[in-house]
């Protein structure tokens, strides 16, 4: 059974701070992995997707990685803003099937 | 450029009746797939049309249903809604059934009472 976990569950920060989100997969046949943002009682924003075959993505102060060996991927928020405050969600797809697990998301607060 | 679009934003209902959502997909897609979102949880998989048939499904019993149209948009329906049907309902249409150009709604929250 595919499965996707996000570590931690919540998160806490200062602003300014520069913070890693976790995410493990199990499908050894991964197709890509996004991540996304969730505002509260919104929808999904994409933020960033790695295909199988890259390493890392790049937006603006965001940067993801993917590690298909370990079957690790992570987001890394450069320089923290409150407005970086949502929920993230890592999602993964499996041998281009258009169908997306999702993780239970990582809910950010960043304090003035 | 409109983006993925769905009705209502909100809806109650009385526990065993039955409810349909709506869905048209962003212009140029031709892929609808749908989404359950418990609260607190991540989104899970309900199913995905593409050429108005059922492609795939997850783990969902058959009170949950769907439909798409000639011109890409889909319903989905629940039929004798139980009180953990509550959730946010998210669609999302892609180019394809490989998931191309994903891209979500904003979503219908349902609450059954």
């Amino acid at each position: 059974k595919q499965e996707v976990t996000q570590i931690p569950a919540a998160l806490s920060v200062p602003e300014g701070e520069n913070l890693v989100l976790n995410c493990s997969f199990t499908d050894s046949a991964i197709y890509n992995l996004q991540w996304f943002r969730q505002d509260p009682g919104k929808g999904l924003t994409s933020l960033l997707l790695i295909q199988s075959s890259q390493r890392e993505q790049t937006s603006g102060r965001l940067n993801a990685s993917l590690d298909k060996s370990s079957g690790r991927s992570t987001l890394y928020i450069a320089a923290s803003q409150p407005g970086d405050s949502a929920t993230y969600l890592c999602a993964e797809m499996s041998s281009n099937t258009g169908k997306l697990i999702f993780g239970q998301g990582t809910t950010l607060q960043v304090k003035p | 450029d409109a983006g993925v679009t769905q009705s209502p934003t909100h809806l109650i209902k009385t526990r065993g009746q039955q409810v349909t959502l709506r869905c048209s997909p962003k212009s140029g897609h031709d892929t609808v797939s749908w989404y359950q979102q418990a609260l607190g949880q991540g989104p899970q998989f309900i199913f995905q049309y593409y050429e108005e048939e059922e492609r795939q499904r997850g783990n969902f019993p058959d009170r949950f249903s769907g439909h798409q149209f000639p011109n890409y948009s889909s319903e989905l329906n629940v039929n004798a809604l139980l009180l953990g049907d509550s959730a946010l309902y998210l669609c999302a249409s892609s180019l394809g059934t490989g998931g191309a150009g994903y891209t979500f709604g904003s979503g219908t929250r349902l609450t059954v009472v």
